[in-house]
């Protein structure tokens, strides 16, 4: 099956933690997309990247980091420095940067404990 | 700045009860807009694309229309099932920016 898997689907830290959230697609989409959706908010976008090597910060990148070594795989590591990481993190692809839809994971729900 | 605007927040619906959502955007070089439909807890599922103003396109009870300046998505005698938050998302230059929703629900 053609998809975007995002796991762990919940994932406690302790606060002072790093975590990193995994992302992989196989539908040979160029490129891929990390938001962060809270409670009543639309999504904010944290990173994105168009190709393998190569990313760029979103509106809300502060306290994030990012690789994108293999075109299938785009993971999220939520730092320490990241004041308020409780969130639900969605992960999305599209085939290219123009014109295209973007499809989505199912979502990683982060709680700091 | 590139902006997208969904009204109302929140729709409350009767079974059967038409109604329309509103996304207006203010974004430098459109390069197509997106509507979404997202279940709580869940990631959103891709329902339409529009690329060029005087655009429509139908699926089922749903029929998205793009303007200028602003989207609807049109919900046709709707059913429970169609109860979800519905996305708007324009992409320009790379970036793929949502609106904060419209969450409706729709009783039987």
């Amino acid at each position: 099956d053609g998809g975007i898997t995002q796991s762990p689907k919940y994932l406690f830290r302790k606060e002072g933690q790093n975590v990193t959230l995994s992302c992989e697609q196989n539908l040979n989409h160029d490129a891929m997309y990390w938001y962060r959706q809270d409670p009543g908010q639309g999504l904010r976008l944290i990173y994105y990247s168009q190709i393998v090597n190569d990313f760029q910060k979103g509106d809300i990148a502060e306290g994030y980091s990012v690789s994108r070594e293999k075109k299938e795989s785009f993971p999220l590591t939520v730092t320490s420095a990241q004041k308020n990481p409780t969130a639900f993190y969605l992960c999305a692809s599209s085939l290219g940067q123009e014109n295209t839809e973007a499809f989505f994971g199912q979502g990683t729900r982060l709680t700091v404990v | 700045e590139d902006q997208v605007t969904q009204s109302p927040e929140a729709l409350r619906l009767q079974e059967g009860e038409s109604s329309s959502l509103n996304c207006s955007y203010t974004v430098s070089g459109l390069r197509g807009l997106f509507w979404y439909r997202q279940d709580p807890g869940k990631g959103p599922e891709f329902l339409f694309t529009l690329y060029s103003a005087g655009e429509e396109k139908e699926k089922e009870r749903l029929k998205a229309t793009l303007t200028k300046k602003e989207s609807f998505l049109h919900i046709t005698a709707p059913k429970p099932e169609d109860s979800a938050t519905y996305l708007c998302a324009v992409r320009s230059w790379g970036k793929l920016q949502f609106g904060a929703g419209t969450q409706v629900v729709v009783t039987p």
